[in-house]
């Protein structure tokens, strides 16, 4: 059972707009950075967000990030069918003295 | 732009050891802002991250308290790459296992290598 906790799925239309959550606590999202990746099946996650809300260079503004007391939020819009992916958090838990990642959440872009 | 190359053995034997190694380009092991970590995953347990190795004046090491016992993770300066030791496997180590360098958090990794514990 992961330190971080996301929703197994979402799913959206289309051109809308989905966000996914990652629930942690004071010794790891209260207390650190937040980083979001993307992974497509058989191939190695990929940094979207970092920092609780920037972006590497390439990543497009589609992609947002924000961080509130021990939770955490990953917001795509305009969704494409492209988009459709396994979508982690994860951020150093200072109590365990090790890198955490949620337990993934699946997008499908209906 | 830095690159991540894994190698090592598909297929590791109950009991045996699971060695991996991680050449580092356009980065060096050695870097005073970097850490080099080996995360690994598999179905039943997700996305794991098992340690990292790190140099600030010396190196130092961090392993997930899961693997402590049976872990190392050393850097080779010579040929600027890092490896994973694993001891004493079970099936449970079998899993896709990834390189990664992290600037505070992963942000470059390795394209996979998937690792099976069978007989």
């Amino acid at each position: 059972q992961s330190v971080l906790t996301q929703p197994p799925s979402v799913s959206a239309a289309p051109g809308q707009k989905v966000t996914i959550s990652c629930s942690g606590s004071s010794s790891n999202i209260g207390k650190n950075s937040v980083s979001w990746y993307q992974q497509v099946p058989g191939t190695a996650p990929k940094l979207l967000i970092y920092e609780n809300n920037k972006r590497p260079s390439g990543i497009p503004d589609r992609f947002s990030g924000s961080r509130s007391g021990t939770s955490a939020t990953l917001g795509i819009t305009g969704l494409q069918t492209g988009d459709e992916a396994d979508y982690y958090c994860g951020t150093w838990d200072s109590s365990l003295s090790a890198w955490e990642f949620g337990g993934g959440t699946k997008l499908t872009v209906l | 732009q830095v690159q991540l190359q894994q190698s090592g053995p598909g297929l590791v034997k109950p009991s045996q050891i699971l060695s991996l190694t991680c050449v580092i380009s356009g980065d060096s092991v050695s870097s005073k802002s970097a850490s080099w970590n080996w995360i690994r995953q598999s179905p039943s347990r997700g996305l794991e991250w098992l340690g990292r190795t790190y140099y600030r004046s010396k190196w130092y090491n961090d392993y997930a308290v899961s693997v402590k016992s049976r872990i190392a993770i050393n850097p080779d300066t010579s040929k600027n790459q890092f490896s994973l030791q694993l001891n004493s496997v079970t099936p449970e180590d079998t899993a896709v296992y990834y390189c990664a360098r992290s600037s505070g958090f992963p942000d470059v990794w390795g394209k996979g290598t998937t690792v099976t514990v069978s007989s």
